[in-house]
């Protein structure tokens, strides 16, 4: 069965820290894995990964994915209390097929 | 990217009755998909909206349940049936535009009284 799961479920940081976020994944005919951030309903596009160890980065946030060992990791830099959020690790089948999420991480940044 | 609406937003219903959801793609794809996101839970599947033919239920969805229609290429349906407390959720369409792509409507958040 295809399962994502994420780690921690929940992590209180203060401003400034710079956070780990971790997602493993065991899917049949794997092709990418993605990163959301879900604020309020709708979950944001973060990132998207299809390639062992190329590091995606977009401001403070970076994400690398490990195929052989099946995980990957999402960096929040200089937290920031606009970072608090539930970040939704995700991984797609080959072809246009839903994707498998994980639980989330719920970020939460106090000042 | 593609741009997805739905509609309504928000409803809150009475217990038994029934909320049909709409979802809107500012271009033709192939495969759209609805999900409900119970509170403090992560998004899970309901179904996958076929065009021109039913629906693909995941384990724990019937169709009696949540009917959806897919008419075309740029449009679906989510009618959640017989409400309870329990279907209280936000329900979200996603819509697959292109390898590698799928994206968000901004999700219908129901509440059943």
């Amino acid at each position: 069965e295809d399962k994502v799961v994420q780690s921690p479920l929940s992590l209180v940081v203060h401003e400034g820290d710079t956070v780990t976020l971790n997602c493993s994944y065991e899917v049949t005919n794997f092709r990418s894995l993605l990163w959301y951030k879900q604020e309020k309903k709708a979950p944001t596009f973060l990132f998207m990964l299809t390639s062992s160890g190329i590091e995606k980065k977009s401001g403070r946030l970076s994400s690398i994915l490990d195929k052989k060992e099946l995980f990957s990791i999402l960096n929040i830099t200089a937290t920031q209390t606009g970072d608090s959020a539930i970040y939704l690790c995700a991984a797609e089948h080959s072809g246009n097929t839903p994707l498998v999420f994980g639980k989330g991480t719920r970020l939460s940044v106090i000042a | 990217s593609a741009v997805i609406s739905q509609k309504p937003s928000r409803d809150i219903c009475q217990r038994g009755t029934s909320l049909t959801i709409q979802c809107q793609v500012d271009s033709q794809v192939t495969m759209m998909f609805w999900y409900r996101q119970q509170p403090g839970q992560s998004l899970t599947l309901i179904a996958t909206a076929n065009q021109g033919s039913e629906a693909t239920y995941e384990s724990g969805f019937v169709i009696d349940k949540f009917p959806i229609s897919r008419p075309n290429l740029t449009f679906s349906t989510l009618t959640v049936s017989n409400l309870s407390p329990e279907d209280s959720s936000i329900y979200l369409c996603s819509a697959a535009g292109g390898p590698n792509e799928q994206f968000f409507g901004p999700g219908t958040r129901l509440t059943v009284l």
